[in-house]
């Protein structure tokens, strides 16, 4: 099944303490991104990827980073999480080549819910 | 830089009802345009989507006109159902000087009532 897959999908931790959430894709896609979700904001970009070793910023990355060893996968740490940064991420990923439907299309995870107390 | 604005919700309607969730944009080049819907505890997924000027994406009975000339992109259905309570999000693509951005709305909630 063509799926993104993020772990954990809930975390509670504390400031400082750094942390890692893993994200996966097994379509292949070039593009990979995560996003933050947060009320009456709608989703904010954070960092996104291009390609194996390619990644850009968004528009909220401050305290945030990421790497891009392997196509498939794309984790996102915090290497020192404070109580602004509670809130529900996002991976997702999209083909950037090709035709038709799936061009630009970005397929989400589940969502990791984060606390940072 | 790149943006877009959705109206507020919650929109509250009653099944057979018609809807429309109005979206705006400001975009430098010409964006592509989507319509994301997230349904409770879920991940967003796609709705519809437009690549250029005057095109209508459709799905599932809903549909959205790229409108160049308004920079609008409103989502509308004929008739809704209790199915379709979620939150709607409209996006664009901005691909601009090598980058290769999302832009999200705020989302807007629908309700439907029985």
């Amino acid at each position: 099944e063509a799926q993104v897959t993020q772990n954990p999908r809930y975390l509670i931790t504390v400031t400082g303490k750094k942390l890692t959430v893993t994200c996966s894709q097994n379509m292949n896609h070039e593009y990979m991104s995560w996003y933050r979700q947060d009320p009456g904001l709608g989703l904010r970009q954070i960092y996104y990827s291009m390609n194996v070793e390619v990644t850009d910023k968004g528009d909220v990355p401050e305290g945030y980073k990421v790497s891009r060893k392997e196509k498939r996968n794309f984790p996102l740490i915090l290497e020192s999480p404070s109580p602004n940064q509670t809130s529900l991420y996002f991976c997702a990923s999209s083909p950037l080549t090709g035709t038709g439907r799936d061009k630009e299309t970005q397929y989400f995870g589940p969502g990791t819910r984060l606390l940072v107390l | 830089g790149d943006s877009v604005t959705q109206m507020e919700g919650p929109v509250t309607l009653s099944e057979e009802a018609f809807l429309t969730i109005n979206c705006t944009y400001t975009a430098t080049g010409y964006p592509s345009l989507f319509w994301y819907v997230q349904y409770p505890g879920e991940g967003l997924q796609l709705l519809l989507k437009a690549t250029k000027a005057d095109d209508k994406g459709s799905n599932k009975g809903f549909e959205a006109t790229y409108r160049k000339e308004t920079t609008s992109f409103h989502l509308e259905k004929g008739s809704v159902q209790v199915s379709d309570s979620a939150v709607y999000f409209c996006a664009l693509s901005s691909t601009t000087s090598g980058t290769y951005k999302y832009i999200f709305g705020t989302g807007t909630r629908l309700k439907v009532l029985a």
